[in-house]
């Protein structure tokens, strides 16, 4: 079946740190993949998506790549803010339409 | 962009009520609503897939009988649990998908807190 590994948290960051969480897959045929944020006490908001190999999802200076050689999507930041404290859940769409999530990984950036 | 509404969005009641909450799609049709579960600090879980106009898919593990769904119409399917007790406290998400491809991403509610006292 579909699986999500996701890196354990929690990360501690400094304002403006470079950030990265891993994320890898193991599916059947060409999944979809997703980076979902939640903020304390709400639902999950999606941060970006990517729905073929080589593409890139962006948004928000969050971006990750999906690829397909290593079943990787590695969320990236180049520079973080405090509000961007958050869980943050990688998750991927196979044929079965639901969604896989990974563990999730708590991010704290302190100022 | 596309938005669940969920409500409510905190429930406290005692041991033996039922407990309804409502997700709603409100700018876009789903024939596919999904209900998940959180326990803290950890993933979501689904519980089942509510499919407009028939009965729900429930995951292995899931009592029917106990979290019963109703998906009546596009935009709105309910999660009713019943005779609720300590342990079902949780928080729920529901999410919908948008029509079209499968490469669509699901939207998510705010999510029900629900206590069980």
């Amino acid at each position: 079946g579909n699986s999500v590994t996701q890196m354990e948290g929690p990360v501690t960051l400094s304002e403006e740190a470079f950030l990265t969480i891993n994320c890898t897959y193991t599916a059947t045929g060409y999944p979809s993949l997703f980076w979902y944020v939640q903020y304390p006490g709400e639902g999950l908001q999606l941060l970006l998506k990517a729905t073929k190999a080589d593409d890139k999802g962006s948004n928000k200076g969050f971006e990750a790549t999906y690829r397909k050689e290593t079943t990787s999507f590695h969320l990236e930041k180049g520079s973080v803010q405090v509000s961007d404290s958050a869980v943050y859940f990688c998750a991927l769409s196979g044929s079965a339409r639901q969604l896989t999530f990974g563990s999730g990984t708590q991010l704290t950036v302190l100022p | 962009g596309a938005v669940v509404s969920q409500h409510p969005s905190r429930v406290i009641c005692k041991s033996g009520t039922s407990v309804k909450i409502e997700c709603r799609s409100l700018d876009f049709q789903a024939t596919t609503m999904f209900w998940y579960r959180q326990f803290p600090k950890q993933s979501l879980m689904l519980m089942a897939t509510s499919n407009e106009g028939s009965k729900a898919t429930y995951e292995q593990g899931v009592e029917k009988d106990k979290f019963l769904i109703n998906h009546a119409s596009l935009t709105l399917s309910t999660l009713t649990v019943t005779s609720a007790h300590p342990e079902d406290s949780s928080f729920y998400i529901c999410s919908a998908r948008e029509p079209g491809l499968l490469t669509q991403p699901q939207h998510f509610g705010d999510g029900t807190r629900l206590s069980i006292l």
